[in-house]
């Protein structure tokens, strides 16, 4: 079945700064890597998604990469606020089974005022 | 706004006393989720219903049941709550198994006393 790993585990970044997450997943079949953020108390939040056949999608100050070939796919923030401050995971699925999202552990980004 | 909506959000009950904790959406999706998260974890999928139908993961307690009385409304039912079921449930949904990311609800905390 579907892996998916994450690094760091912990990210404190000076705001303002860049913070960058990175994934990797096992199943070659994976092709939509949505990426989450939960704030305390909060239930996980779509920040953005990118599916298999694009190599990189932005949204403001938000982008993910993805690598098919190395299975690897990326999230990158710039101009870190405080507020971006939160619990990222990324996570791997097929588009004919959005039932069968495989999540990583998570990345807790602090962004230090 | 059209959302997904989890009643209580905190909620208390004794060891081996059932507990219901429910969902409701607006978004007229037709698949609903339930997520067991534990502190500093991704969430685990408990089970879900695709309209009707049931699907219940493979290392689910049988503790733990659903139901879904009507596309809106999806409970989790607890039948003798232990104290490791203490977490965050979380419920999401999407339009389909193969349309759509899922839509989390900001979670329930239970806590067993």
């Amino acid at each position: 079945g579907e892996n998916v790993e994450q690094h760091p585990s912990t990210l404190s970044v000076q705001e303002g700064d860049s913070a960058v997450i990175k994934c990797t997943y096992s199943d070659s079949a994976s092709n939509y890597f949505p990426w989450y953020k939960q704030e305390l108390g909060k239930g996980p939040q779509l920040i953005i998604d990118i599916r298999s056949n694009v190599g990189e999608k932005k949204d403001q100050r938000i982008a993910v990469t993805l690598n098919k070939t190395a299975k690897h796919f990326s999230l990158h923030i710039t101009e870190t606020q405080p507020e971006d401050s939160a619990v990222y995971f990324c996570a791997a699925s097929m588009e004919t089974s959005y039932d069968k999202v495989i999540f990583g552990p998570g990345t807790s980004l602090s962004v230090i005022p | 706004d059209a959302m997904v909506i989890q009643n209580p959000r905190y909620q208390v009950t004794q060891f081996g006393k059932p507990v219901t904790l429910s969902c409701s959406q607006t978004l007229n999706h037709n698949v609903m989720y339930w997520y067991q998260q534990k502190s500093s974890q991704a969430p685990k999928l408990l089970f879900h219903y695709y309209d009707k139908d049931f699907n219940n993961e493979a290392d689910t307690p049988d503790n733990f049941q659903s139901r879904r009385p009507n596309t809106s409304f999806c409970f989790l039912d607890i039948r003798s709550p232990g104290l490791g079921d203490a977490a965050m449930y979380l419920c999401a949904t999407s339009r389909d198994v193969s349309s759509g990311p899922q839509h989390f609800g900001d979670g329930t905390r239970l806590s067993i006393l």
